[in-house]
């Protein structure tokens, strides 16, 4: 049972490029999420996904791009990526929403842009 | 605003001492509070969910209190050992508006605190 798993572990990107951050889960959750984690910040909020297709905003959504046609994946696309972008990205899933439901956590990928 | 605020940001205790880290919350309405431990380069693990009924929650060598008149909320580790080495993030949901249980309801999480624990 993989649980929730997120590909590549690590990423070295150009600024300009465009890289897709892969996310996938084998417990049927409804709900999934894409965090980045910055020293100095807690997790932030990038996008959300409630089930197949549809997707919402996040606190910080600006430079990436989310779809979800299958409930088991929800990749994350920067269109092109900039050294803001640099970051460590976890990737999530829940059940139902988060109000009552427990969320859990992909290892996440430590991106960098260069 | 919604703020979720841990103290201390940084501990260090030596292997079979105890310790307890805070968190303090302004997130309203509140429900529930869900204490993360984060081994470092992996993802956050849930240790514990209390929610507003809920003054103290065990979950082996940890327990979390919650006093939802105050706001707070203390994790203690008892006997720790080496690998509780970790960040703890605190993290609060809160409840959608006009929507029940299944809907998502916007997490507030805390910065952390960095538990590094020496032999």
């Amino acid at each position: 049972d993989a649980g929730i798993t997120q590909s590549p572990r690590y990423k070295i990107t150009e600024t300009g490029r465009q890289v897709t951050l892969m996310c996938h889960q084998t417990w049927s959750h409804s709900y999934m999420f894409w965090y980045r984690q910055d020293l100095g910040h807690g997790l932030r909020l990038i996008y959300y996904s409630a089930a197949a297709d549809i997707t919402d905003k996040g606190e910080v959504p600006d430079g990436y791009v989310v779809s979800r046609s299958k409930t088991e994946n929800f990749p994350l696309t920067l269109e092109s990526a900039t050294r803001s972008q640099t970051s460590v990205y976890f990737c999530a899933s829940s059940e139902q929403g988060t109000f009552s439901y427990e969320q859990y956590f992909g290892p996440g990928t430590r991106l960098t842009v260069t | 605003k919604n703020q979720v605020e841990q103290s201390p940001q940084s501990l260090i205790i030596l292997e079979g001492k105890n310790c307890t880290l805070q968190c303090n919350y302004t997130v309203s309405p509140f429900s529930n509070l869900r204490w993360y431990k984060q081994d470092t380069g992996r993802g956050p693990v849930s240790l514990t969910i209390m929610t507003f009924s809920e003054n103290t929650k065990s979950n082996g060598r940890y327990t979390a209190t919650l006093d939802a008149d105050t706001k707070q909320s203390s994790l203690h580790i008892t006997a720790s050992q080496l690998s509780d080495s970790a960040s703890y993030i605190c993290v609060v949901p809160s409840r959608p508006p006009n929507a029940g249980g299944t809907s998502y309801g916007k997490l507030t999480f805390g910065q952390g605190t960095i538990l590094t624990v020496h032999p």
